[in-house]
């Protein structure tokens, strides 16, 4: 079973270049998340969307974009990358809408901006 | 402001036991998770407590005191599989979850 895939997996961007995060599932889960993961710190919720056609802000939105255009893919776009950016992208679903099941994690998407 | 608290780093020998602890200080609580994260890898669930007491997944259990704010993880014979991160986090009084940094636990032959 795939769950939850993202691609690419690692990249490296120049500053002030775009960059869009794919992050597919096949749970049929109405609610996903967009995390960064930095050293020594939390996971940092970037943008959420409790389902299809709705999306909302989480604790670090600046200079990031979400669409939910339907129930499976929930797309990051980075318009004008910085270096501050650099860091380790995950997405995750939710069975429940408000959060309160677990998470399923895609794998990762590390990326590097210069 | 949101609080999580948990050692940076702990080391515990093969067969052993060890426990992570997690304090939290949250608006509003609406339940504690425990994900376990492998080097390179993704989060994983591992427990999820929601009233006082221990709860308990085969080799792991988990506490929780909503009144003390304080959580530990409690693993039992220990493996070298073990060797990870160990996320604390918190759901707070708008469902949104508070993560703490995480314990780098490392298991030792």
């Amino acid at each position: 079973t795939a769950g939850i895939t993202q691609a690419p997996t690692s990249q490296i961007l120049a500053a002030g270049r775009s960059m869009t995060l794919r992050c597919t599932q096949d749970m049929r889960h109405n609610a996903m998340y967009w995390y960064r993961q930095d050293l020594g710190l939390g996971l940092r919720l970037i943008h959420y969307s409790n389902t299809a056609g709705t999306t909302g802000k989480g604790e670090v939105p600046d200079g990031y974009s979400v669409s939910r255009a339907n129930t499976d893919d929930f797309p990051l776009t980075l318009a004008s990358a910085v270096p501050s950016q650099t860091s380790v992208y995950f997405c995750a679903s939710s069975g429940l809408a408000g959060g309160t099941g677990e998470l399923f994690f895609g794998e990762g998407s590390r990326l590097t901006v210069l | 402001g949101q609080n999580i608290d948990q050692p940076t780093e702990m080391t515990a020998t093969e067969g052993a036991i060890v426990q992570i602890n997690c304090t939290y200080q949250t608006s509003g609580f609406n339940g504690l998770f425990w994900y376990q994260q492998h080097a390179g890898e993704a989060p994983t669930f591992l427990s999820y407590n929601v009233l006082d007491g221990l709860e308990e997944k085969g080799r792991f259990f988990s506490f929780l005191s909503r009144s003390k704010g304080y959580s530990y993880l409690l693993l039992k014979e220990l493996q070298m599989k073990d060797s990870a991160s160990y996320l604390c986090a918190v759901m707070d009084s708008n469902y949104q979850l508070i993560w703490g940094a995480g314990t780098k636990l490392i298991i030792k032959p």
